[in-house]
């Protein structure tokens, strides 16, 4: 069966300071790896998303960046975080191919705080 | 500019009563999810619908899509607390990257 990490669960960084999460998926290959954030009481919005290594799509100008040096390996990074990144990082997968009907599987996510 | 509107955003109600929370998207789309999350945890499947008139149910929740009206809704049937949480709809938009938009969440909080 398939199997989503994420690390760290939780992190709590000074402003200024650099920002990496790390996503791995098991048992699936090729998967579409997806970053979403969460701000507090509020829904999800995609960051990245990505259909192969060293493919990265980003959906909205921010101080992130993504990269995918592996198959079934996402990180979210940034070199200099903002009040404004605090929130929940969620990871995602899903089966690629346009034919694939199936749901976006979710990791357990990173809170990050930053002060 | 593509939206995925959920309402109501906050929903009260007591054991056994019955509701419906609906979400209404504005592109053209024949894929359409529910999920669930509960506090302080990440997002798990409820439903995946897949056509016009498709049609979900498992326990006391029942989804359905209407892929004309742009319309999918969320049934609770005799609601017990284990129900409370928030439940989101997404809508894939592009069937090649998976790209789904989510709406804005819907908060149930079922008390006794």
């Amino acid at each position: 069966s398939q199997t989503i990490h994420q690390w760290p669960a939780t992190l709590v960084q000074p402003v200024g300071s650099p920002l990496s999460l790390e996503c791995t998926v098991e048992g699936t290959s090729n998967p579409n790896l997806y970053w979403y954030r969460q701000a507090a009481g509020r829904g999800l919005q995609l960051l990245f998303y990505s259909i192969g290594i060293d493919q990265i799509s980003s959906e909205v100008p921010q101080n992130l960046s993504a990269s995918r040096p592996q198959d079934r390996q996402f990180i979210l990074s940034s070199k200099k975080l903002l009040l404004s990144d605090s929130g929940f990082y969620l990871c995602a997968w899903s089966t690629s191919g346009g034919a694939n009907t199936d749901t976006q599987y979710f990791g357990p996510g990173t809170r990050l705080t930053v002060l | 500019e593509l939206k995925v509107e959920q309402n109501p955003l906050f929903l009260s109600m007591q054991e056994g009563k019955n509701y419906t929370i609906y979400c209404n998207y504005s592109t053209t789309s024949d894929r359409l999810y529910w999920y669930r999350q509960d506090p302080g945890k990440s997002l798990e499947s409820l439903f995946v619908l897949l056509s016009n008139g498709a049609v979900k149910q498992e326990g006391r929740l029942m989804a359905s899509l209407d892929t004309k009206a742009r319309l999918s809704t969320l049934h609770i049937t005799a609601a017990v607390h284990d129900l409370s949480a928030t439940y989101f709809c997404a809508v894939d938009i592009n069937y090649n990257t998976d790209k789904l938009i989510f709406g804005t969440g819907t908060r149930l909080q079922v008390f006794p």
